[in-house]
């Protein structure tokens, strides 16, 4: 399978606890972005990488959330003391870094249920 | 005003009309258009790109593009109780930050 894979697919979490998610990008893509969604919603930007910089984080983002790409490869999501609210589906997406063919994939993404 | 924004719908098209779906945007650096197609608890689909202003036509699908207005459309031909999905509306910001629209449900009645 050469497409985006996120692990897992569905996690459960008590409120207060921290998890992490994981993003496989398409090999040969050097943009990876993660978004959040809730029901009725577009996808929300949370952050981008290039290889392993990470270009931008949404000011909306708590500090309680942080990614790193560490070797430009593949890509953690980490949301620090859960709460109710964050309870969403959580994708991630890679996309070429040219100036054309900038699809972006998506993966199956990672529903997160906080209780 | 939204960075990206579409009519949230639902939009309803009987089978076999053309279904028509509009996304304006804000950022006039943008260069680049997507229209992705949602079902109920799936992830994202690409069906259409364009970065050229004009038509760009894939099977029964036509992505619309004017950077002057802002605006960007997608256009289904025959549409098809399958192609009942929400309709989700991206575009490329400068710095390449992929930003979407909430979506616009579409439903075709049989």
């Amino acid at each position: 399978d050469t497409g985006v894979s996120q692990d897992p697919r569905h996690k459960i979490t008590k409120r207060g606890q921290n998890v992490t998610f994981r993003c496989d990008p398409i090999s040969e893509h050097n943009r990876l972005y993660w978004y959040r969604q809730t029901l009725g919603q577009g996808p929300e930007f949370l952050t981008y990488f290039q290889n392993e910089a990470q270009l931008e984080k949404s000011r909306l983002l708590s500090d309680r959330f942080s990614a790193e790409r560490p070797k430009g490869s593949f890509s953690t999501l980490e949301i620090q003391r859960t709460e109710q609210g964050d309870s969403a589906m959580y994708l991630c997406a890679s996309s070429s870094a040219g100036l054309s063919n900038t699809e972006a994939f998506f993966g199956q993404g990672t529903r997160l249920t906080v209780v | 005003q939204k960075e990206v924004e579409q009519n949230s719908g639902p939009l309803s098209v009987p089978e076999g009309a053309i279904a028509s779906l509009n996304c304006t945007y804000s950022d006039r650096g943008s260069q680049s258009f997507f229209w992705y197609r949602q079902y109920s608890g799936k992830s994202p689909e690409l069906i259409m790109f364009i970065y050229s202003n004009g038509d760009k036509e894939d099977g029964r699908f036509t992505a619309q593009l004017n950077k002057a207005s802002q605006y960007v459309s997608l256009l289904i031909r025959d549409s098809q109780p399958s192609d009942s999905a929400t309709y989700l509306c991206a575009v490329n910001m400068e710095g390449f930050k992929t930003i979407f629209g909430a979506g616009t449900r579409l439903f075709v009645k049989a």
